[in-house]
Formats: structure tokens, C-alpha cells, sequence
């Protein structure tokens, strides 16, 4: 089955310092989707992105889909952006609503 | 709107024992599922459903059962829990004709 790389596994910033976390996948794919699980465990969904860039305020995303990778920025962080990042692809099925998640990226904004 | 309730919020379980973990949206999405994660391993997929009365198994669907008996609930039943399936459980729903899961806030199992 596809396989899904997230790196860094872990990462410290001190606020207002920019990051870029990567998204490797071993086969071609047609969604992704990036998420944040924040401290108290809860789900956020803040792209889905099969390609091109897209941004949403201090965040923004690129895939590029031919070469089996996806990056998140966040720019200017705060401690409320501490948590997990996960980046999930989609699977190649009839329906398009399934996706295998990366193991995450850790981020902690220190004050 | 209160999107994807679930139920319980935590629960443990002795060897052996079932239960059934509740999962309920208001938004009309066709499609549901469950994930499990782990630490360390993101999240798995366990079944999912594309409308009431359709099913089907994902990645990790052994010792769970699932129904769709209607667009708004879709329950994962363990059957005889094991320690192995000590885990944190979240349910998804989306609309099929769009992207971007809603997840519920999750139930943590222990099974003991």
C-alpha cells in the first residue's frame, strides 16, 4: 500500500519563527489533506490540496503531485499552533473519502 | 449545529467485554468513518460507509463491526475486546461530493 513520511518528527520554535514541514508519499495520488491535532486531542481540518499552493492566513500549503510531495508553512507561529501535524493521501478507490495519515510532526511554539 | 458527537468520551474495558462507540452527525454527510490512532502511527482506518446501509473494511478492520442504518449514526461495535485495541478512536463524516473530514472529539479505550 501507499506509504506516507512526515519529517521533521518533532520540532521546537520560539514564537514568531517561520517552519516548513514535508509530506513524502511513495505512489501517485489524487487527494491530500492536511490536518492539526491541537494539545486536547481535537481534529482540525486545514487543507486539502492534491496539488497547486493554497493559503489561509499565516498558513499556507504546496503539493507537487508529480514529485510525491506536499509542504506546510506556517509563518509568524504562535503557541497556539503547537500540536501535531498530520498530512493524509488519499487512496485510490471508487469513493475518494479514504486516506492513509503520516505518523505527524510534532510542533511546539515555546513563549 | 453540534457536527460529530461522540460517545463515550472514555471508557475501559476488561478482556473479553463488548461495547458499541457511538458516532453521530447532523450535517447530512453521506460519508462516515473510523480511525484509530496509536502513538506514533497517525491514524488508521477501520471501516467506513458511503450512505445508510453501505459498509466496507479498511485498513485495521479486525474485531470491529460496524452498521448504517441511517445517514445521521454509524456505531463500531468491539466484539471481545483485547488489549491491542487500547487505542483512541475518532469518527470522520464528510459530504461525498466534497473534500475535508469533520472529526468528532474522540473516545479513549483501555482495555485492561
Amino acid at each position: 500500500g501507499i506509504q506516507v513520511e512526515q519529517s521533521p518528527p518533532d520540532l521546537i520554535l520560539q514564537e514568531g519563527a517561520n517552519s516548513t514541514l514535508r509530506c513524502n508519499f511513495s505512489d501517485s495520488v489524487n487527494n491530500l489533506q492536511w490536518f492539526h491535532q491541537n494539545p486536547w486531542g481535537q481534529l482540525i481540518n486545514l487543507f486539502y490540496i492534491p496539488s497547486g499552493t493554497k493559503q489561509n492566513g499565516r498558513l499556507s500549503a504546496t503539493t507537487v503531485a508529480t514529485e510525491r510531495y506536499s509542504l506546510l508553512y506556517i509563518s509568524s507561529s504562535q503557541t497556539t499552533d503547537s500540536g501535531v501535524y498530520f498530512c493524509a493521501v488519499g487512496l485510490a478507490d471508487n469513493y475518494g473519502q479514504n486516506f492513509v495519515f503520516g505518523p505527524g510532526t510534532r510542533l511546539s511554539v515555546l513563549p | 449545529n453540534a457536527g460529530v458527537t461522540q460517545t463515550p468520551k472514555f471508557q475501559v474495558l476488561k478482556t473479553g467485554q463488548s461495547m458499541t462507540l457511538q458516532c453521530a452527525q447532523d450535517m447530512n454527510h453521506e460519508y462516515m468513518s473510523w480511525y484509530r490512532q496509536d502513538p506514533g502511527m497517525g491514524l488508521r482506518l477501520i471501516h467506513y460507509s458511503v450512505g445508510a446501509g453501505i459498509t466496507d473494511q479498511g485498513e485495521v478492520p479486525n474485531g470491529y463491526n460496524v452498521s448504517r442504518s441511517t445517514t445521521e449514526d454509524f456505531p463500531l461495535r468491539l466484539l471481545s475486546a483485547a488489549p491491542s485495541q487500547t487505542s483512541v478512536y475518532f469518527c470522520a463524516s464528510s459530504p461525498l461530493s466534497q473534500y475535508g473530514y469533520t472529526f468528532g472529539s474522540g473516545t479513549r479505550l483501555t482495555v485492561v
